[in-house]
């Protein structure tokens, strides 16, 4: 079974710094996507990224970005230039390539705050 | 277009009751998951849904069920209520329900059981 482990329960960080997040996956699969979802005070999960297995190219959307590894089978995702509304619960989450699926396996979650 | 909607918001049950969540997906979505998050066991996978199919299931007891309508729309039904059934769930919709797609998250349904 695919597991994600986010080691880091807790992140601070200060307005207009930058702050790495980590995340580490377990799978034999060697097709599958991984994703970072935020979920802010409201509960609502909002897509922040997604990288697929097979692009070497790391992903990116504006200040996010992330440290793709697949042999390390590590994700970390790095926030530039952090605001206020980056404060928000941060979850990795894992789904492996099926033509019939879209069942996301999640990590505990990292909570960052953002100090002004 | 509108986004996923979940109804109702907050919910509070006693043990033994039952209830059923409804999830309505962004209008052409014909793929509906669910999700229980607790504190304790974090965002966990129930089951999913595809044009009135359940396509995947999670490792839930069977107090916990669902169904989806031929216009997308999903309830979840829980039996048998527990404590530990107190949990945010949330729901997921996509286009295809395939693996690249992406999924538009719902406001999620709180529900107290007490």
């Amino acid at each position: 079974a695919q597991t994600v482990t986010q080691s880091q329960p807790e992140m601070s960080v200060q307005e207009a710094e930058t702050v790495t997040l980590s995340c580490t996956y377990d799978t034999s699969e060697s097709d599958y996507y991984l994703f970072w979802y935020k979920q802010p005070p409201s509960r609502q999960m909002i897509l922040v990224i997604r990288q697929e297995a097979y692009k070497q190219q790391n992903a990116t959307e504006n200040r996010f970005s992330v440290n793709f590894q697949k042999a390390a089978k590590s994700f970390s995702l790095k926030i530039s230039d952090s605001q206020l509304g980056d404060a928000a619960m941060y979850f990795c989450a894992y789904r492996r390539y099926t033509t019939s699926g879209s069942r996301l396996t999640f990590g505990e979650g990292t909570q960052l705050t953002v100090n002004p | 277009k509108a986004g996923v909607t979940q109804t109702p918001r907050y919910l509070i049950k006693t043990r033994g009751q039952q209830v059923t969540l409804s999830c309505s997906p962004i209008s052409g979505h014909r793929s509906v998951s669910w999700y229980q998050q607790t504190p304790g066991q974090g965002l966990q996978f129930l089951f999913e849904y595809f044009s009135e199919t359940q396509r995947n299931k999670g490792n839930f007891p069977g107090r916990f069920s669902g169904r989806q309508f031929s216009n997308s729309r999903s309830e979840m039904n829980v039996s048998t209520l527990e404590l530990g059934d107190s949990a945010l769930y949330l729901c997921a919709s996509s286009l295809a329900g395939t693996s690249d797609g992406e999924q538009f998250f719902g406001p999620g349904t709180r529900l107290t059981v007490l």
